[in-house]
């Protein structure tokens, strides 16, 4: 059975601090790693996608991938009461089109 | 990304009837996926809808309590049917533009309760 495994939280972190969202994965042959936001009540947004090792930075946000260690994170700068919401990591089975979802962590972001 | 509709949004039935959810995509994809979420917990797998297949269900999820349409490549079906409490979830549909390297990306979502 693939996993995703990530702190539920929640996490609390004061405006204008830096989040720091983690998650491991139990299948080294994932390829593709997403990081989802989910507000209550609405459906995942897609927010940032990795591929290789390394960093990937959009904006406010950077997503860092590890393979050997099957480790991948969002790092959330400038955290707005706005950031405040579900994050879902979600890799993908092999080299399939499937994701397998962690249940998520909780951020709010405190004012 | 696609642009993704679904409907209804939300509804309330009677136990033992069946709802059909309907999920419609402003462009040809290669992929498109059933989930289910239930309250305060991440998104489970149903079924991969194939187009022009029978769709590929997930452990625990059978054809005949979900059975699911996918005639084309911009439009998919799911039936939740002879519905109980237990039914009572969100259910989301997905697409994905192309390759395994695609992300998937989520339509609004059906509420759904059973009473």
């Amino acid at each position: 059975q693939k996993e995703v495994e990530q702190n539920s939280g929640p996490l609390s972190v004061p405006e204008g601090a830096i989040a720091s969202l983690n998650c491991t994965y139990s299948d080294r042959g994932s390829q593709s790693f997403f990081w989802y936001r989910q507000y209550s009540g609405k459906s995942p947004e897609l927010i940032m996608s990795i591929y290789s090792n390394g960093d990937k930075e959009d904006g406010r946000f950077t997503a860092q991938l590890n393979k050997a260690s099957q480790y991948v994170s969002l790092l959330i700068r400038d955290s707005q009461p706005s950031d405040s919401a579900t994050y879902l990591c979600a890799v993908n089975e092999g080299y399939g089109n499937k994701l397998v979802f962690g249940a998520g962590t909780i951020l709010r972001v405190k004012s | 990304s696609a642009v993704i509709s679904q409907k209804p949004s939300r509804d309330i039935c009677q136990r033992g009837t069946s709802l059909t959810i309907q999920c419609q995509v402003d462009s040809q994809v290669t992929m498109m996926f059933w989930y289910r979420q239930q309250p305060g917990q991440s998104l489970t797998l149903i079924a991969t809808a194939n187009q022009g297949s029978e769709a590929t269900y997930e452990s625990g999820f059978v054809i005949d309590k979900f059975p699911i349409s996918r005639p084309n490549l911009t439009f998919s079906t799911l039936t939740v049917s002879n519905m109980s409490p237990e039914d009572s979830s969100i259910y989301l549909c997905s697409a994905s533009l192309g390759n395994s390297n695609q992300p998937q990306h989520f339509g609004d979502g059906t509420r759904l309760s059973i009473l």
